[in-house]
């Protein structure tokens, strides 16, 4: 089945510590995306990747970094400088990174606490 | 700057009633695309329907539908005979020119049985 994986489901966190959440995607997506969702938001873009060694900082990326080293996989780092990290994050891909009509898909999201 | 606006936070609806969620955009760009996507409580957002500003029929997918009215910059989203299934968040979304899809901030559907 084709599909887009995170994990973990919920991960947590103390204060001061770096965590990383993964993203995999086996759809043959060429882009792929970072989102941030807080309590009765929508969703606000941290990074997002159109092709392989190459990505951009959307509208949140401060405290986040990110990697593409494989066309698959799309990690994202919440470091220590994150003020405030807790939230909902959901990864998507679409086919090609651009165009009115290039639809993103989700995967089932990683719940991060900050403890 | 492009926006999208979503007024209903929150809807109740009979079983097997049609339901209309309302979704209202602004945009200065001449080619652009709108989405709708349902977000159960598990968290997974699950693409609905798509609708680019050119199509000259509404999209349809299923028991959903999408009636664009362009000229009054609304895509409100129609679903047929709902169904308990069908009680989530459900988020409208637009892609313009720059690439970027930005999210409404959604509407809350309970469907009462």
């Amino acid at each position: 089945d084709g599909g887009i994986t995170q994990s973990p489901k919920y991960l947590f966190r103390k204060e001061g510590q770096n965590v990383t959440l993964s993203c995999e995607q086996n759809l043959n997506h060429d882009a792929m995306y970072w989102y941030r969702q807080d309590p009765g938001q929508g969703l606000r873009l941290i990074y997002y990747s159109q092709i392989v060694n190459d990505f951009q900082k959307g509208d949140i990326a401060e405290g986040y970094s990110v990697s593409r080293e494989k066309k698959e996989s799309f990690p994202l780092t919440v470091t220590s400088a994150q003020k405030n990290p807790t939230a909902f994050y959901l990864c998507a891909s679409s086919m090609f990174g651009g165009g009115i009509a290039d639809t993103q898909y989700f995967g089932p999201g990683t719940r991060l606490t900050v403890l | 700057a492009q926006k999208i606006t979503q007024t209903q936070p929150g809807m109740f609806v009979q079983e097997k009633e049609a339901v209309t969620l309302d979704c209202t955009y602004d945009t200065s760009d001449p080619s652009y695309g709108l989405f709708w996507y349902k977000q159960p409580s598990s968290g997974e957002m699950i693409f609905l329907i798509y609708q680019g500003s050119y199509d000259q029929q509404n999209a349809t997918e299923g028991r959903y539908s999408l009636n664009f009215q362009k000229a009054r910059k609304s895509a409100n989203l129609v679903i047929s005979a709902s169904q308990l299934g069908d009680s989530a968040m459900y988020f409208c979304a637009m892609r313009g020119r720059d690439d970027k899809i930005i999210f409404g901030k959604g509407t809350r559907l309970h469907i009462l049985p």
